[in-house]
């Protein structure tokens, strides 16, 4: 069974605040990523992590910034949030050489 | 470009009537096609990994297999539990970015 969290699992927030959602694993995998899914829609990669000290942006858009000091730790911050962020996000990690990925339970924002 | 298609979008079976999903992928180099499970707000669930053309994998109902350009989960007599939607990623040779489709939503009827 995966060892990967989210926290929180659930957030409603006013336009303009910060928020940082926390994403950690404890099956030491070097590889981390962040989704964001809208309902019945598919998954798009937004921030990614080879290791620590290395994070690089995906395929879609984001306003939302990472960081990876700790190995077991990935956590997503959104400086100031506006409606259009209102989503789920999704964290997952992999282990090199193995290939698949561990997703945590995700965070469903509402900004308001 | 690398790019990975489901089908079909949605699929409505009655309790024990078994069928396939079809992921078809097109990747310059195969590392490795993964089949997940997702339940309505909650995050996809790790199912098969898959490396290489012929290979074959089972877990109860499911058995997932893989081809050079297409993998196939069948469903075995599914019950109502199956209603999820799967999804299919590959990832790509040279790199550790996963391509997802947009999913299969399946409904099983008691």
């Amino acid at each position: 069974e995966a060892d990967i969290y989210q926290t929180p699992r659930y957030l409603v927030i006013g336009t303009g605040k910060k928020i940082t959602l926390e994403c950690s694993q404890t099956m030491g995998h070097d590889k981390m990523y962040w989704y964001q899914q809208d309902p019945g829609m598919e998954l798009h990669l937004i921030h990614y992590s080879y290791g620590v000290n290395s994070t690089e942006k995906g395929d879609l858009s984001s306003e939302s910034t990472v960081s990876r000091i700790r190995t077991e730790h990935f956590p997503l911050t959104l400086e100031s949030a506006r409606p259009s962020h209102t989503s789920q996000y999704l964290c997952a990690s992999s282990e090199r050489g193995r290939g698949e990925a561990f997703f945590g339970q995700g965070t469903r924002l509402t900004v308001v | 470009e690398d790019q990975v298609t489901q089908s079909p979008e949605a699929l409505r079976l009655q309790e024990g009537e078994s069928s396939s999903l079809n992921c078809s992928y097109t990747v310059s180099g195969l590392r490795g096609l993964f089949w997940y499970r997702q339940d309505p707000g909650k995050g996809p669930e790790f199912l098969f990994t898959l490396y290489s053309a012929g290979e074959e994998k089972e877990k109860e109902r499911l058995k997932a297999t893989l081809t050079k350009k297409e993998s196939f989960l069948h469903i075995t007599a599914p019950k109502p539990e199956d209603s999820a939607t799967y999804l299919c990623a590959v990832l790509p040779s040279g790199t550790y970015k996963y391509i997802f489709g947009t999913g299969t939503r399946l409904k099983v009827l008691a």
